[in-house]
């Protein structure tokens, strides 16, 4: 199995702060990673798709970097509403595995 | 737009077995894509459980051995999920969800189910 590692685990910001949240893969996934986000008693929602590319209606503050076994996910200046807990995914092989998440506070 | 919605009973007997059916509106069961069950334990992370493409073809998470399978009811545009001898483990939010190439734009809203007698 590839593992999906995520790092922090949580992280406490500010509004207007600029995020950074890591993936790294056990092994290769080439590009086939996504980037989700989960609020409280939702589903998740995908942000970033195929490692780079931002999902239709997304705001753009959000963008995705990275191939093979690292990646990261960019907030540019963090929003109230983006508090929440982000989840990378990889589907390159079986079984499909997410990282532990990264909770996003205040 | 492809809008998904999990339903079945939110409590399941230990050693019971747990259905649950995703009701499919806005596309086809039998397009090319892979219908996807995916569960959350309270407060925990996200597991993916298995996938069924319209073709009857599947894949299974080994953690999960043989306990679960994934069916498709290609008549009422739905999917379903079995999950056999069940234990307080499988306690969680279960979501079902769809993959393209580009990965899963699309879920349920979840539907909690909760293992006790």
């Amino acid at each position: 199995d590839i593992q999906m590692t995520q790092s922090p685990s949580s992280l406490s910001a500010s509004v207007g702060d600029r995020v950074i949240i890591t993936c790294r893969a056990s092994q290769g996934v080439t590009n086939d990673l996504g980037w989700y986000q989960q609020k409280p008693g939702k589903a998740p929602k995908r942000l970033i798709y195929l490692a780079s590319s931002l999902q239709s209606g997304v705001p753009s503050r959000f963008s995705g970097s990275g191939s093979g076994t690292e990646f990261t996910l960019t907030i540019s200046s963090l929003q109230p509403e983006d508090f929440a807990t982000y989840y990378c995914l990889h589907h390159t092989s079986y079984p499909l595995t997410f990282g532990g998440g990264t909770k996003v506070e205040i | 737009q492809v809008q998904l919605q999990e339903s079945g009973p939110g409590l399941v007997e230990p050693s019971g077995t747990l259905s649950l059916t995703c009701t499919v509106s806005g596309g086809s069961i039998s397009s090319n894509t892979w219908w996807t069950w995916v569960r959350q334990p309270p407060g925990k992370g996200l597991e993916w459980m298995g996938e069924m493409h319209q073709s009857e073809t599947s894949n299974y998470n080994p953690s999960l051995k043989s306990r679960v399978s994934i069916l498709l009811d290609k008549s009422n545009n739905q999917f379903s999920l079995k999950l056999t001898s069940v234990t307080a483990a499988d306690t969680a939010v279960y979501y079902c969800t769809n993959r393209y190439s580009s990965g899963y734009p699309y879920w349920g809203q979840g539907t909690l189910v909760t293992v006790s007698s």
